[in-house]
């Protein structure tokens, strides 16, 4: 089955910087690729996807890489703030039974 | 909080006793979810039903129980098998052509 895993754990930066989180997954057969973004205590919400037939998507300061070859795919983030202190979580589906979440990254934006 | 909702939002549970976390949708959507979700941990797939009438076991379905009489609700329950229940779980339904939605989640904990 799919297996995806997501470095860095926790991510440290000062706002106004970039940050960066990269997952790989195993199953060449994945073509949806969702990142979630989870508060302390609330549910995850969906920030950005992408799917497999496109190689890199923008939502203002966020913006997803996809790398079909090399089975990776990253979220950027630019002009941090510390409101984007979060837990963000990476996915990977086949596209139509289910998807296999990363572990996490910690994000904190300091001031 | 339109959409999914879980209920009750908080739960306590003694020793030895079942529980059942409910999980309804308007969304229309065909399949729903169950994840656990403990501290500083990922989402972990409990059971997943594409379907009404039908679901299949997740990566951590020991302990756990499910029904998909209609569409809108997948009610999950803790059996007194499940040693470590004490969790964060979160109903998730999907239509395969858009996001996977999530419901603000239950906490439960064992006394």
């Amino acid at each position: 089955g799919e297996n995806v895993e997501q470095h860095p754990s926790t991510l440290s930066v000062q706002e106004g910087d970039s940050a960066v989180i990269k997952c790989t997954y195993s199953d060449s057969a994945s073509n949806y690729f969702p990142w979630y973004k989870q508060e302390l205590g609330k549910r995850p919400q969906l920030i950005i996807d992408i799917r497999s037939n496109v190689g890199e998507k923008k939502d203002q300061r966020i913006a997803v890489t996809l790398n079909k070859t090399a089975k990776h795919f990253s979220l950027h983030i630019t002009e941090t703030q510390p409101e984007d202190s979060a837990v963000y979580f990476c996915a990977a589906s086949d596209g139509f039974q289910k998807l296999v979440f990363g572990t996490g990254t910690r994000l904190l934006v300091s001031p | 909080d339109g959409g999914i909702t879980q209920s009750p939002k908080y739960l306590f549970r003694k020793e030895g006793q079942n529980v059942t976390l409910s999980c309804e949708q308007n969304l229309n959507h065909d399949a729903m979810y169950w994840y656990r979700q403990d501290p500083g941990q990922g989402l972990r797939l409990i059971y997943y039903s594409q379907i009404v009438n039908d679901f299949q076991k997740g990566d951590i379905a020991e302990g756990y129980s499910v029904s998909r009489e209609k569409k809108e609700s997948f009610p999950l329950t803790v059996t007194s098998a499940q040693k470590n229940p004490t969790a964060f779980y979160l109903c998730a339904s999907w239509d395969r052509y858009n996001e996977q939605f999530f419901g603000p989640g239950t906490r439960l904990t064992v006394l």
